[in-house]
């Protein structure tokens, strides 16, 4: 079993819908979870950064952490074409060494 | 725009060739890093610098050898590449604070290196 699993998709979805997108982990050690998008052919670029557990929200973006769970969520509303990209959770027990996803790939479809 | 930036963008080498990648930030982090990323895969960590000094190295090959020559730079040394090294090669960067990183990695935009 991999430490963290991500759905790899892909995900199509009409514009203006809410994407929710999942990641599952087994350490329960991890405390640092973030959501990194990254588009074709460039480097990743981080959206949303929680340390420990909760819910942080910003703009149409909203990270939520079950650490009792071990699941992390990422919701996008009002979803636009130019959130298609691929989706990677990353997390860890020391920020040093961060274990990512496999990535979702979302499409926003005009 | 990212504020770690990366060069070359692109990089076409032998097997025998010997380049190095560029990475740089002024940012005032003072944790670099090096990530491997194929294809539809996720990034890969390398090589982890704190304060200038490597802390991690996870079991990469002698052929890949970094540096950090001082805390806003961080190279990749490539010798004697294998084909199947050919990736996008991220730099990234985070601030340490209290004795601990905080984990927010800020990646440039990455150099995609191909090897015959």
């Amino acid at each position: 079993q991999k430490e963290v699993e991500q759905d790899p998709g892909p995900l199509s979805v009409p514009e203006g819908a809410i994407v929710s997108l999942n990641c599952t982990y087994s350490n329960s050690a991890f405390q640092y979870f973030m959501w990194y998008r990254q588009y074709s052919r460039k480097g990743p670029e981080l959206l949303m950064y929680t340390y420990s557990s909760g819910n942080k929200e910003d703009g149409r973006f909203t990270a939520q952490v079950d650490k009792s769970s071990k699941y992390i969520s990422l919701f996008i509303r009002d979803s636009q074409p130019s959130d298609s990209a691929t989706y990677l959770c990353a997390m860890g027990g020391s920020a040093r060494q961060l274990t990512f996803g496999s990535g979702t790939q979302l499409t926003v479809l005009p | 725009d990212t504020e770690v930036t990366q060069t070359p963008k692109h990089l076409v080498m032998g097997m025998t060739n010997k380049k190095s990648l560029k990475c740089e930030q002024h940012m005032g982090h003072r944790a670099m890093y090096w990530y491997k990323q194929k294809a539809k895969k996720p990034p890969e960590l390398m090589f982890v610098y704190s304060y200038e000094k490597l802390s991690i190295n996870e079991s990469v090959p002698s052929r890949f050898s970094p540096e950090c020559p001082n805390s806003s730079l961080l190279n990749l040394h490539l010798h004697a590449l294998q084909p199947e090294d050919s990736a996008l090669y991220l730099c990234a960067s985070s601030q340490v604070a209290r004795g601990d990183y905080t984990g927010e990695l800020f990646f440039g935009e990455g150099s995609r290196l191909t090897v015959l």
